[in-house]
């Protein structure tokens, strides 16, 4: 089966630039996933890498090397918006989707 | 993207009651998936379900307690049966999604349900 690891909290500066990381380990790989949930709300889709290399959206980039299982998402310029749970999840290894995910990370951005 | 909406949103049960949430989406999906998660808690997948057939459930999660339909493929419905407590949580109803390079999960903005 599939398991992620990612840290469970990190706090950064406003302003400033957060890397949020994932390791995981798979059968099969079909993708790395990331997601952004504020409290009281549902997950939001923000970056998806089938490949390795950096997807960059805006603010936010996700990175992923299939050779290391590893991928990270990076936020920059943070904003006290950016408060919330970051999820990454894999695809489970009879295809693309359903995702296992991750236990989270929370991030907290402070003035 | 498809817009996917679930009802209620929120609401407050009495233990050993049942609630039966529905999930609408505004285009035609073929995979449907629900999950499950407890307060703090990652993302826990309930089932997959698949219009036309019966839905294929993870491990800890049987068809008694968590009953799907699937009738067309825009629409599901998940009941929570005999709920406890335990069953506090948020529920969500989410679909497969193509995006560049492979495919992902949409969700819907989620049903708090809290038992008491």
């Amino acid at each position: 089966g599939q398991s992620l690891e990612q840290p469970s909290e990190v706090t950064a500066v406003e302003g400033a630039i957060v890397q949020i990381n994932c390791t995981y380990q798979t059968s099969g790989f079909y993708g790395l996933s990331w997601y952004q949930q504020h409290d009281g709300g549902a997950p939001t889709f923000l970056s998806y890498n089938g490949l390795d290399g950096l997807e960059e959206t805006g603010r936010f980039s996700s990175f992923l090397s299939r050779s290391d299982s590893y991928g990270y998402l990076l936020l920059q310029e943070l904003q006290m918006k950016d408060s919330a749970s970051y999820f990454c999840a894999v695809g489970r290894n009879s295809g693309n989707t359903p995702l296992v995910f991750g236990k989270g990370t929370r991030l907290s951005v402070i003035a | 993207s498809a817009v996917i909406s679930q009802k209620p949103s929120r609401d407050i049960c009495q233990r050993g009651t049942s609630l039966t949430i529905q999930c609408q989406v505004d285009s035609q999906v073929t995979m449907m998936f629900w999950y499950r998660q407890q307060p703090g808690q990652s993302l826990t997948l309930i089932a997959t379900a698949n219009q036309g057939s019966e839905a294929t459930y993870e491990s800890g999660f049987v068809i008694d307690k968590f009953p799907i339909s699937r009738p067309n493929l825009t629409f599901s419905t998940l009941t929570v049966s005999n709920m406890s407590p335990e069953d506090s949580s948020i529920y969500l109803c989410s679909v497969d999604t193509p995006v560049p390079g492979g495919n992902t999960i949409y969700f819907g903005e989620g049903s708090w349900l809290t038992v008491v």
